[in-house]
């Protein structure tokens, strides 16, 4: 069945930088793309942004756009996000996740998340 | 990009209904049919429940429906239950080719 499968939970010092992987399976990678979002604890979601996994385009929000790189390889059929100068309010947990799966322009497929925690 | 205008919370008893609200702009929720809802239960991921304004994915239950009306789309839940107790925040495309979500609504049933 389609999935992502996220790596595990990372802990980071304020200014660093943490890369976040995504592995798909069950499905043809290069045909959707893959967003991300994050939520801070008790907070909302927040689009990070995406990447058209079939050339590798990106398209950020403008408040992580200075510190958020995504990428994919498809030969591991991986997507990753990458977020530099970390500081407190980044504590969160991360998602990928595929638009349009079956879904019109929904995010209908999600990975489990993965907590990354920025502490001095 | 500030996130679309959702109530922090909404309750109601077993069996009626509710309706949460999402108020955007015309760059975003007004501009396109592109509106998405999900629930979302302590600790899991989120889980879509209306796509493209007011269509519901296959295993959702009819008790969810989504409509759209100007800038402010709507989540309607009949017939609560108390597994409809959740946090729930909708989604929209928006003219920057980006998207944004919700301010996120605690549903509550008493």
């Amino acid at each position: 069945q389609v999935q992502l499968v996220q790596s595990g939970a990372e802990v980071r010092k304020p200014g660093a930088s943490v890369k976040v992987s995504c592995k798909a399976s069950g499905y043809t990678f290069t045909n959707y793309p893959m967003h991300w979002v994050r939520q801070a604890p008790g907070q909302r979601l927040e689009w990070m942004g995406w990447i058209n996994v079939g050339n590798g385009k990106t398209k950020y929000s403008q408040n992580f756009q200075a510190r958020v790189t995504i990428t994919r390889d498809t030969s591991a059929d991986t997507a990753y996000m990458e977020l530099s100068s970390l500081r407190s309010e980044d504590t969160a947990v991360y998602y990928c996740a595929i638009r349009g799966y079956t879904y019109g322009h929904a995010f209908d497929i999600w990975g489990q998340g993965t907590l990354v925690t920025v502490s001095s | 990009q500030s996130a679309l205008t959702q109530p922090a919370s909404v309750s109601g008893s077993p069996g009626q209904s509710i309706t949460i609200s999402c108020t955007g702009t015309s760059s975003d929720v007004g501009g396109y049919n592109y509106v998405s809802w999900y629930q979302q239960h302590p600790d899991k991921a989120p889980k879509l429940m209306i796509y493209d304004v007011s269509n519901r994915p296959s295993g959702v239950s009819n008790r969810f429906s989504g409509s759209k009306s100007g800038n402010t789309a709507s989540l309607t839940i009949s017939g609560l239950q108390a597994e409809d107790e959740a946090d729930y925040y909708c989604s929209s495309y928006t003219s920057s080719t980006t998207y944004v979500f919700g301010t996120g609504t605690k549903v509550t049933v008493l």
